[in-house]
């Protein structure tokens, strides 16, 4: 198995650009969670799906900020508009129901 | 919801010498103790687990036990090695909802 696979691994963008973050998630796993990492706040939980559903997206930061599984084997999390506060690693984990989450590679953000 | 607390924030020991890393949570419901160690650059990956069903755990120099009536977790390795040298996080989450925190994590340095 490849493990978790996001894209890009990379992104660079303006401000009030949109940005959209990939991640496939572990073959056969049904919850997928999305975090944000900084050096100031840490490790922070954005939302996660269960069975493609959103569950808890209380960490979603503002309404600039949007996430979809529109199927088992994809997901997006959307930012629009950028600002250069949400410069940072995301990260996307996923699941099997058995709790232990497995961490994709991350997307390095940066917003000038 | 759930608040998890991790101490200390940094800690440097000598090769050879053991290290604690300790984790408090404050939602009794939750039943699932994960740690993860995170490189420079890398994605957390997990080391090593422990459920509320049991008070100790140990794979080869790694250990974490549990106190549920005091809310505390702990990581303890022995015999530390410069390669372990990471920023390691403990996390809390109930099996029910899968809603997993993160402590504020601790950088590890390993002197040789």
């Amino acid at each position: 198995d490849a493990g978790v696979i996001q894209s890009p691994r990379h992104e660079v963008t303006e401000m009030g650009q949109e940005v959209t973050l990939r991640c496939k998630p572990i073959s056969g796993h049904n919850s997928l969670f999305w975090y944000r990492q900084t050096m100031m706040r840490g490790l922070e939980l954005l939302i996660y799906f269960n069975n493609n559903v959103p569950i808890d997206d209380s960490g979603m930061p503002e309404d600039r900020f949007s996430a979809k599984m529109p199927n088992a084997s994809f997901s997006t999390l959307k930012i629009q508009p950028s600002e250069p506060r949400d410069s940072a690693v995301y990260f996307c984990a996923s699941s099997s129901g058995t709790v232990e989450q497995y961490f994709g590679p991350g997307t390095r953000l940066t917003v000038t | 919801g759930e608040n998890v607390e991790q101490h200390p924030s940094t800690l440097s020991v000598q090769e050879g010498d053991s290290a604690v890393i300790k984790c408090t949570y404050s939602d009794s419901a939750s039943n699932y103790f994960p740690w993860y160690k995170q490189e420079l650059g890398k994605r957390p990956q997990l080391i090593i687990d422990i459920r509320s069903n049991v008070g100790e755990k140990k794979d080869q120099r790694i250990a974490v036990t549990l106190n549920k009536t005091a809310k505390h977790f702990s990581l303890h390795i022995t015999e530390t090695q410069p390669e372990d040298s990471a920023v390691y996080f403990c996390a809390a989450s109930s099996s029910n909802n899968n809603d997993m925190r993160f402590g504020a994590g601790t950088r590890l340095t390993v002197k040789p």
